[in-house]
């Protein structure tokens, strides 16, 4: 059992729908954050927040915004998003030292129409 | 900046054999190690990781890895494989001063043979 909860698991759009990814831990990490991952390929680092406020963004395009409304929840808001914006997208939280390990959730796959 | 390889793609292993699995990371200071194994449509399951003392590493599953700071590799290592372990394997490297960011190398995949 995983004790970081992505909804939905699957979701299809398209490319004018504006849809959000949730995710949830309930572990009492203060690092959230969002993976995206193309098939067959590693995943790459989108964003982190670190109790609660942006700590790095990786030049994510805006049609993507994350949102930290606390402690225990990472949103991610999609808008205009494109057919190569299809992938899994993952949640993860740490603890905020440098060095914590990472716990990651199943993910919600993506499907841009 | 950090970097992760992973030089090996796939691997194929028959069940009951060993397995190595090989990553090398670039990094100034000591990095933070890990090891993440994957399955079809999952998220990722962390196997063992590697901050400092003792150079060998017990994980979950079976799976060990050694830490060569000459050599700046991190390969993983189980001696008798199961056929649940097929799936993709990915190391990373964390670094104190880029926070909690991971790197992930490009991950291989295992495959068992019965």
């Amino acid at each position: 059992d995983t004790e970081v909860t992505q909804t939905p698991k699957h979701l299809v759009m398209g490319m004018t729908n504006k849809k959000s990814l949730k995710c949830e831990q309930h572990m009492g990490h203060r690092a959230m954050y969002w993976y995206k991952q193309k098939a067959k390929k590693p995943p790459e680092l989108m964003f982190v927040y670190s109790y609660e406020k942006l700590s790095i963004n990786e030049s994510v395009p805006s049609r993507f915004s994350p949102e930290c409304p606390n402690s225990s929840l990472l949103n991610l808001h999609l808008h205009a998003l494109q057919p190569e914006d299809s992938a899994l997208y993952l949640c993860a939280s740490s603890s905020p030292i440098p060095g914590g390990e990472l716990f990651f959730g199943e993910g919600s796959r993506l499907t841009v129409l | 900046a950090q970097s992760v390889t992973q030089p090996d793609i796939h691997i194929t292993v028959s069940e009951g054999a060993s397995l190595e699995l090989r990553c090398n990371y670039s990094y100034g200071a000591t990095p933070y190690l890990f090891w993440y194994v994957q399955s079809p449509g999952q998220g990722l399951q962390l196997l063992l990781k590697y901050f400092s003392g003792d150079t060998l590493v017990q994980g979950i599953k079976g799976f060990e890895a050694e830490f060569k700071r000459s050599q700046s590799s991190f390969n993983l290592r189980k001696p008798s494989v199961h056929w649940s372990d097929a799936a993709e394997y990915f190391c990373a490297v964390g670094a104190k001063a880029a926070g909690n960011k991971l790197t992930f190398g490009g991950g291989t995949r295992v495959l068992v043979k019965p």
